[in-house]
């Protein structure tokens, strides 16, 4: 079953907006981590932010967990085209399983 | 060094024939696993080895599925008498660990398509 639950399920911006994906879980985690797909590809790791920690940055990725609402956000920053792909969410659980959402698909129009 | 890979990359087959799916990880990679994304889904899991410990078999949705890990590294995933539901990619991913905090390194998939 999956645990994380992605919204919205599409977004489409323009470039050089930001783009901001949000996560829902329900039950306690040992960490929480975005992928992304892009089309017909396997899905590559961004982030992992530890359920102790409240936000973590790379490059233009900006993620925050908050662990009494059960959520997390990933923000995407002056998007580009080569953002455009669906990103999932996974938790890791207090007995070491991974659960994917249903991912948001991202499009990013030039 | 070479990721995950996976063959075929696509698979054809009629309804009730058996299918047999690889997946090679990368070197040293203890933990594998097995993924089933449908059309515009998200993943779902179906099974997970590591090391020489018993399988989590959890996930497969039926009997007809069943995976094997030979010698620690390759893997391949059986699906008995297929059904035209079982049409999906199928996603394998490696980690060096299960333990808190794996990040899971994914092939490209198998698309399967059940006529």
């Amino acid at each position: 079953s999956q645990q994380g639950e992605e919204d919205p399920q599409a977004l489409s911006i323009q470039e050089g907006e930001n783009a901001t994906m949000n996560c829902s879980y329900k039950t306690s985690i040992n960490n929480l981590q975005w992928y992304r797909q892009n089309s017909g590809r396997g899905l590559v790791h961004l982030i992992l932010i530890r359920s102790n920690e409240r936000e973590k940055h790379s490059g233009r990725l900006r993620v925050t967990l908050d662990t009494s609402k059960k959520s997390s956000s990933l923000l995407i920053t002056a998007s580009r085209a080569a953002d455009t792909a669906s990103y999932f969410c996974a938790t890791e659980q207090g007995n070491n399983d991974m659960r994917f959402g249903a991912g948001t698909r991202l499009t990013v129009k030039p | 060094g070479a990721g995950v890979s996976q063959s075929p990359s696509n698979k054809v087959t009629e309804k009730g024939k058996d299918v047999e799916l690889r997946c090679d990880p990368i070197s040293g990679h203890t933990a594998l696993y097995w993924y089933r994304q449908s059309l515009g889904q998200g993943l779902e899991f179906l099974i997970y080895f590591q090391g020489n410990s018993a399988p989590d078999k959890s996930g497969l949705p039926s009997d007809r599925f069943s995976a094997e890990r030979t010698g620690g590294s390759v893997s391949t995933l059986t699906i008995q008498r297929t059904q035209q539901e079982d049409s999906a990619v199928y996603l394998c991913a490696s980690s060096f660990d299960r333990g808190p905090q794996n990040i899971q390194y994914f092939g490209a998939g198998t698309r399967l398509s059940v006529l």
